[in-house]
């Protein structure tokens, strides 16, 4: 079975600085990574994936994230915060092998200050 | 447009008081399930279905009820609702559990 941890439930961030989300997950097989985020009142909408391939994955809105298999990791990143980065922040993990089963993280919150 | 839509976005009902949460979703996909998010939990799945007439319980689904009789559609039942329901819903819809999840809006439970 598979599991999510993000480590930090809240992150505050000058603006132009560097963000950077922990994710760490366990799976007994090839996993599919994926990074969501959450406006406030909003759904979730997806940033990036990582399914096969390359590790470095790009998304929407400059971020990135890199797929560690030997670290269980799949951290998110942006180089320089905009005010428009401040949401709640989820990694989710979905086995290869199994249907229906998304497991999300307990979610981030991203502060950004002036 | 693409999209998934929830009704109602808020309900406040009382104990005991049966209720139904609307998905549709209009981009033929046969992968939708339902999410409740609670403070420092993230989302939890509580029902998912594969296709019409297809369903299966996800890790919290005591005392919610699901159907998919339409491809499009997937309500949530709770057929006596309890204090311990309050959450906010999400009702999601893929191509398959591995590609991008598309969430609808959101739906704000209270049960008092």
């Amino acid at each position: 079975a598979q599991s999510v941890t993000q480590l930090g439930s809240h992150v505050s961030v000058s603006e132009g600085a560097l963000v950077l989300l922990r994710c760490n997950y366990s799976s007994s097989v090839p996993p599919y990574l994926f990074w969501y985020v959450q406006y406030p009142n909003q759904g979730l909408q997806l940033l990036l994936k990582y399914t096969t391939g390359a590790t470095l994955v790009k998304g929407i809105n400059g971020f990135e994230a890199e797929f560690k298999k030997s670290e269980t990791s799949f951290h998110l990143t942006k180089p320089s915060a905009h005010m428009s980065d401040a949401a709640e922040y989820f990694c989710a993990v979905s086995e290869s092998d199994s249907w229906g089963k998304l497991q999300f993280g307990a979610g981030t919150q991203v502060v950004v200050t002036p | 447009e693409a999209q998934v839509t929830q009704n109602p976005r808020y309900l406040i009902t009382v104990t005991g008081k049966k209720l139904t949460v609307t998905c549709s979703q209009n981009m033929n996909h046969e992968y939708m399930s339902w999410y409740r998010q609670d403070p420092g939990l993230g989302l939890r799945q509580i029902y998912y279905s594969m296709n019409v007439e297809v369903t299966d319980k996800g890790d919290v689904p005591e005392g919610y009820k699901v159907s998919r009789k339409e491809k499009r559609n997937f309500p949530l039942i709770l057929e006596s609702p309890s204090p311990n329901q309050t959450s906010l819903y999400f009702c999601a819809s893929s191509s398959t559990p591995n590609t991008e999840a598309f969430f609808g809006q959101g739906t704000r439970l209270t049960v008092v």
